[in-house]
C-alpha cells in the first residue's frame, strides 16, 4: 500500500463547477497535510495546508481533513480553465514530505 | 528575487559518465531537498539536508550522492548514471523542515536522460 494515494484522473469538470480531489494516507499518526498544484512542465507550488480536522477555506479553495478516516480532500469552487493542472497531495513525515502521485484536473470551458 | 536555481535544465548523457546537477538558493534556507518525479510515481525524495554538513537519505537514495558544504548550495551527484535514473529532478528549499507556514520553494526542474 502506498503511503499517500490519489486517483490519477483525469478528473474532468465544466467551467464553474466544483472540483473535488481526494487523497488517503496510511500513517495514522500524520499531523500535517498539503496540497500542491503543478502545471505541465512546471514545478509544484503550495496552495493549501491543513493540520486540524474539518475544513479550511482560502478563496476558491477548501481543504478538508478527516483524521479518523485518514482522508484529506481539496475542493475548488467555480473551477476555471486556468485550474487545469495536476494536484499533488503531500503528508508530512519525519523531516520530509511524502507525496502522492497526483490527480490531473481538466476544466472544460 | 527569492529563488531556487537548478542547472542544467536539460541534459542528455550516456551511461556511466559522472554528472552533477547544481542547486542554489538565495533565501538563507536551512533545509534543502532533492526529488525525482516519474509518471505514476509522483515526487520521491532522494536526499535532504537539515543544514550545512548535515545530509540524510530520503526514499530513493541509491545511485546518488549529495553534499552541503555551504548553506546555499546542494548539488546532486550521479557517479555512474544508469538509464533508470532518467527522470525529472527537482531541488527544493525551506527555512526549516517542511511545514505549512514554511513552504518549500521548488526549482524549475532538471530533465535528465541517460542513454
Amino acid at each position: 500500500q502506498k503511503e499517500v494515494e490519489q486517483n490519477s484522473g483525469p478528473l474532468s469538470v465544466p467551467e464553474g463547477a466544483i472540483a473535488s480531489l481526494n487523497c488517503t494516507y496510511s500513517d495514522r499518526g500524520s499531523q500535517s497535510f498539503f496540497w500542491y498544484r503543478q502545471y505541465s512542465g512546471k514545478s509544484p507550488e503550495l496552495i493549501m495546508f491543513i493540520y486540524s480536522n474539518g475544513d479550511k477555506e482560502d478563496g476558491r479553495f477548501t481543504a478538508q481533513l478527516n483524521k479518523a478516516s485518514q482522508y484529506v480532500s481539496l475542493l475548488i469552487r467555480d473551477s476555471q480553465p486556468s485550474d487545469s493542472a495536476t494536484y499533488l497531495c503531500a503528508v508530512r513525515g519525519s523531516y520530509k514530505l511524502i507525496f502522492g502521485s497526483g490527480t490531473r484536473l481538466l476544466v472544460r470551458p | 528575487e527569492a529563488q531556487v536555481t537548478q542547472n542544467p535544465r536539460y541534459l542528455i548523457t550516456v551511461t556511466g559518465k559522472k554528472l552533477t546537477v547544481t542547486c542554489s538558493q538565495n533565501m538563507n534556507h536551512e533545509y534543502m531537498s532533492w526529488y525525482r518525479q516519474d509518471p505514476g510515481l509522483g515526487l520521491r525524495q532522494i536526499y535532504y539536508s537539515m543544514n550545512v554538513e548535515v545530509t540524510d537519505k530520503g526514499d530513493v537514495p541509491e545511485g546518488y550522492k549529495v553534499s552541503r558544504k555551504e548553506k546555499r548550495n546542494f548539488p546532486l551527484i550521479l557517479e555512474s548514471p544508469s538509464p533508470n535514473q532518467t527522470s525529472l529532478y527537482f531541488c527544493a528549499s525551506s527555512q526549516r523542515e517542511p511545514r505549512g507556514n514554511q513552504p518549500q520553494h521548488f526549482g524549475d526542474g532538471t530533465r535528465l536522460s541517460i542513454l
